[in-house]
């Protein structure tokens, strides 16, 4: 299985900071890497796929880049509704496998 | 809006076999391939399987013994089964619709709320 390597594991901020998530593939894996945010109680929701398209209605705040092992999440800004869970995943080869998380907090 | 609701049984003896059921309205099933995933309490995400309207299933290896995913296409549905469950298998069950440019999933863009399933005597 590709492993998936999130980090930091949780991050503090402030609104409007700027934060970065990094995530590492054990193998190559191109651009197949999506991002999931995930509020408390609820289901993730994609934000970008293919590395660095953003989902359609997710803020131009967000923004990711990379390709082979290693991707990152920007988040510009951050408001308050960004305090959220945040997880890689790799869509290269199955099985599919996700990140730890990063867990965003004031 | 396609939107995914999903229903089964949430508390299971160990041994039975949990059934979950999701169902695609307001948007096409065809086309698709059709994901479960499953969030173990405190922990991260588990992608279980999917299928395509066709009818072509990966599964993950570590519980392929004893899952199925199906689908209904006269319904468009997709049902997972997964048997011999003991407490390790407590978790929040999420489906999900993976948008496919190839023949295998390249992002899943829309979920279900997630039903939660415990296992216990």
């Amino acid at each position: 299985d590709i492993q998936m390597t999130q980090s930091p594991s949780s991050l503090s901020a402030s609104v409007g900071d700027r934060v970065t998530i990094t995530c590492r593939a054990s193998q190559g894996i191109g651009i197949y890497l999506n991002w999931y945010q995930q509020t408390a109680g609820r289901a993730p929701e994609l934000l970008v796929f293919a590395a660095s398209s953003l989902q359609s209605g997710v803020p131009s705040r967000f923004s990711g880049s990379g390709s082979g092992t290693d991707f990152t999440l920007t988040i510009n800004s951050l408001r308050p509704e960004d305090f959220a869970t945040y997880y890689c995943q790799q869509s290269h080869r199955t099985p599919y496998t996700f990140g730890q998380g990063t867990r965003l907090e004031i | 809006q396609v939107q995914l609701q999903q229903w089964g049984a949430g508390l299971l003896k160990p041994s039975e076999t949990l059934s979950l059921t999701c169902g695609v309205y307001g948007g096409p099933f065809s086309g698709y391939y059709w994901n479960w995933i499953r969030q173990l309490p405190g922990k991260g995400l588990e992608w279980i399987g999917e299928i395509s309207h066709g009818g072509s299933i990966k599964y993950n290896p570590s519980l392929k013994s004893r899952v199925t995913i199906s689908t209904d296409t006269s319904k468009s549905q997709f049902s997972l089964h997964l048997s011999s469950v003991t407490a390790a298998d407590t978790a929040v069950y999420y489906c999900a619709r993976g948008y496919a440019s190839g023949t295998y999933t390249d992002y899943m863009d829309v979920w279900g709320k997630g039903t939660t399933v415990t296992v216990s005597s």
